[in-house]
């Protein structure tokens, strides 16, 4: 199975919402990062857990929460969120450490934050 | 921050042609992968190489490097409509671990039948 799944496809939300986003691999990978995308630009890094430890915050503002219950979950928690956090958020994994490994990227979640 | 910038930022062929699209970054990396997109979609991978290599080949891709001038091209040959996409190229530098890929800006390919 070389798939990252990732629910909701799509999500609508209001600035005082909660939501979660979600993502699952079963490829053994213990390395997962969160992207955001906007339109027609490249995936940005927001963090990286390895080992289910976060081990990049890439400055993220904290309406951003990210959690790795366990080494195939990766959820990204959403409170308080601007009209300018909409974008395409991609979850990805892949091996840990410094080796070059190539990421498996899950479809990603649109957001549209209203 | 993105350091990756390529080039160009659209191009439009005709099925059976060849597409070449440059990457160009600022730093020493370890290593340059290429990545494609469909619309609205997650990334694919489709090929790394490393910073001691020279050119890879992979089906109808050829990747080359030149990090004395920093750049990157990836060749797809015999293009076909189902190459329409957007194309990444993604770097992991010397001073960062494998997991910090910064990526281009992208090119965006479309095929026409």
């Amino acid at each position: 199975d070389t798939e990252v799944t990732q629910t909701p496809k799509h999500l609508v939300m209001g600035m005082t919402n909660k939501k979660s986003l979600k993502c699952e691999q079963h490829m053994g990978h213990r390395a997962m990062y969160w992207y955001k995308q906007k339109a027609k630009k490249p995936p940005e890094l927001m963090f990286v857990y390895s080992y289910e430890k976060l081990s990049i915050n890439e400055s993220v503002p904290s309406r951003f929460s990210p959690e790795c219950p366990n080494s195939s979950l990766l959820n990204l928690h959403l409170h308080a969120l601007q009209p300018e956090d909409s974008a395409l958020y991609l979850c990805a994994s892949s091996h840990p450490g410094l080796a070059p490994y190539e990421q498996y990227f899950g479809p990603g979640t649109r957001l549209t934050v209203t | 921050s993105q350091q990756g910038e390529e080039d160009p930022q659209a191009l439009s062929i005709q099925e059976g042609e060849n597409a070449t699209m440059n990457c160009s970054y600022k730093t020493s990396i370890n290593n340059l992968q290429w990545y494609r997109q469909n619309s609205g979609r997650g990334l694919v991978h489709l090929i790394l190489i490393r910073s001691n290599e020279r050119e890879k080949h992979s089906g109808r891709l050829r990747v080359t490097l030149d990090t004395s001038k920093k750049s990157s091209s990836l060749l797809i040959t015999a293009s076909r409509a189902a190459d329409t996409a957007s194309y990444f190229c993604a770097t992991d530098g010397e001073e960062t671990s494998g997991s910090r890929l910064t990526f281009g800006e992208g090119t965006q390919l479309t095929v026409n039948p």
